[in-house]
C-alpha cells in the first residue's frame, strides 16, 4: 500500500544518454512534483503538475521533460544526461487545498548516476 | 520567487539537549509553514506544519513557532534522542505551486 512510488531505485547509466523515472501516486492527490536532490542535500523543485497545468522551474534545462499519462502518473524524462544531472530524484504529491498550502508526501527516490 | 533561508546549516547537541532551527523567508503572501525530516538515504517526511493564523503547535517532543511580522518560522526540538539526527528542512509556501525548501539543517545528537 506504498503511497509515493518511484521506479527504478538506482539508474546507472552514460552521458548523452536519454532515460526515464516512473512515479505513481495512490493517494488521489490532484498536484505532483518532481525535486533534485543533490550532493549537498538541496532539494529544487523542478516542476510542479496540477489539474493538467504543468508549472516549471525556469532554472531547469529544457532537456528535462515531466509527461503525465493521468492524474496519478507523473514520469521524467531525461534527454542527453550529463555528467551534472547525477543527483537523487524525488517525487512528490499533494491535495492542495486552494493554494498550495498542504504536506507533501515523497516517493522513496532514485539515484541518477551518470558516467 | 520566495528567498528563504535557514540556519545554523548544522547543528551538533548532546543528547538532551534541546534543538532550534531558525527558517526565514521573504514572501509576506507565504501562509502554510511546515518542517520536514530527512533521515540519512530516506525520503523527506513532514513532521509538523503550521498555518498563518497561528503562533505556535506542539506535537510531544517538537514544536513549531511562527512570526509572520518578522517572517520567520522556528522549529524547536526537546529531550533530543540520537534518532532525531537528521537533516530537517523548512518549506514556506504560499500557494504558487513551486515550494521552496531551504537549504537544510544537519542535526546531529551525541549519545
Amino acid at each position: 500500500d506504498t503511497a509515493v512510488s518511484q521506479t527504478p531505485k538506482y539508474l546507472v547509466t552514460q552521458m548523452g544518454n536519454d532515460k526515464s523515472i516512473k512515479c505513481e501516486q495512490n493517494l488521489g492527490h490532484d498536484t505532483m512534483y518532481w525535486y533534485k536532490q543533490d550532493s549537498k542535500k538541496f532539494l529544487k523543485i523542478m516542476f510542479s503538475y496540477n489539474n493538467k497545468e504543468l508549472i516549471i522551474n525556469e532554472t531547469v534545462p529544457n532537456r528535462f521533460s515531466p509527461k503525465s499519462p493521468d492524474k496519478a502518473h507523473l514520469n521524467l524524462h531525461i534527454n542527453s544526461l550529463e555528467l551534472g544531472d547525477s543527483a537523487v530524484y524525488f517525487c512528490a504529491s499533494s491535495q492542495e487545498r486552494g493554494g498550495g498550502d498542504a504536506e507533501q508526501f515523497f516517493g522513496p527516490g532514485t539515484r541518477l548516476t551518470v558516467l | 520567487g520566495e528567498n528563504v533561508e535557514q540556519h545554523p546549516s548544522t547543528l551538533s547537541v548532546q543528547e538532551g539537549d534541546s534543538a532550534v532551527i531558525k527558517c526565514t523567508y521573504s514572501d509576506s503572501a507565504s501562509n502554510y509553514f511546515p518542517w520536514y525530516k530527512q533521515e540519512l538515504g530516506k525520503r523527506p517526511q513532514l513532521i509538523i506544519d503550521i498555518r498563518s493564523n497561528v503562533g505556535e503547535k506542539k506535537d510531544q517532543r517538537i514544536a513549531v513557532t511562527l512570526n509572520k511580522t518578522a517572517k520567520h518560522f522556528s522549529l524547536h526540538i526537546t529531550e533530543t534522542q540520537p534518532e532525531d539526527s537528521a537533516v530537517y528542512f523548512c518549506a514556506p509556501e504560499r500557494g504558487s505551486y513551486i515550494p521552496t525548501f531551504g537549504r537544510g539543517t544537519s542535526l546531529i545528537v551525541h549519545p
